[in-house]
């Protein structure tokens, strides 16, 4: 597709529940990123991957969360044994080049995961 | 600690008017900054941007003004439309992370 692609759309889990949560960025993009947006707030920095490598995960508010990018295109966000504070909208976005620098990212439209 | 601010949460302008929309922020590590437009149960859709060594930068009916020294970021939309109308956010790049404001909900009234 055109854009960033993300599924599932809207995802319902009771608390302890393990949730993966998929994201296919833009074919060829170098870089992929991973956001939490709670409601009311902008989105807020979990991770960062340069192709399949890891590069930056210091968002990431628990060690429940883990990303993976392996073949460096279709990444997947888990988060594991689910609590209620994780309830939000998971944006994932990605950029054609390397790094941060000067370039924008192109975003999907997110998946809001519910916690019961 | 919220390194970019947007103060105002919502913004109601008239159909063919301005719409002036702020953000300010606190990191003078800040070297490009970017305004993003979401609409309801979408992602942000990136509308336009500026580098640090730049003070304007024009779009059609978008400009972004960028006052460094009052670490200042405003985004002027004119003539404003009803299809203007969604929660805008400014977003600050330090080169190696994007910092979000909380978002201003724009409505445009026809």
């Amino acid at each position: 597709g055109a854009g960033v692609s993300q599924s599932p759309r809207y995802k319902v889990a009771k608390r302890g529940q393990d949730v993966a949560l998929r994201c296919d960025p833009i074919s060829g993009h170098v870089s992929l990123f991973w956001y939490q947006q709670a409601l009311g707030q902008g989105p807020e920095f979990l991770t960062y991957f340069q192709n399949e490598a890891q590069l930056d995960k210091s968002g990431l508010p628990s060690d429940r969360f883990f990303a993976e990018r392996p073949e460096g295109s279709v990444s997947t966000l888990k988060i594991q044994r689910t609590q209620q504070e994780d309830s939000a909208v998971y944006l994932c976005a990605s950029s054609p080049t390397g790094g941060y620098s000067n370039q924008p990212q192109h975003f999907g439209d997110g998946t809001r995961l519910s916690i019961l | 600690d919220q390194q970019v601010k947007q103060n105002s949460p919502s913004l109601s302008v008239q159909e063919g008017r301005i719409s002036i929309l702020n953000c300010d922020y606190t990191n003078s590590m800040f070297d490009y900054f970017l305004w993003y437009k979401k609409y309801p149960a979408e992602g942000p859709t990136f509308l336009i941007s500026i580098s640090s060594i730049k003070d304007k930068n024009e779009d059609g009916r978008f400009t972004v003004f960028l006052n460094k020294s009052a670490k200042h970021l405003s985004l002027h939309i004119v003539p404003s439309q009803p299809g203007d109308s969604a929660v805008y956010f400014c977003a600050a790049d330090t080169g190696n992370q994007f910092y979000f404001g909380t978002g201003t909900s724009l409505t445009v009234i026809p």
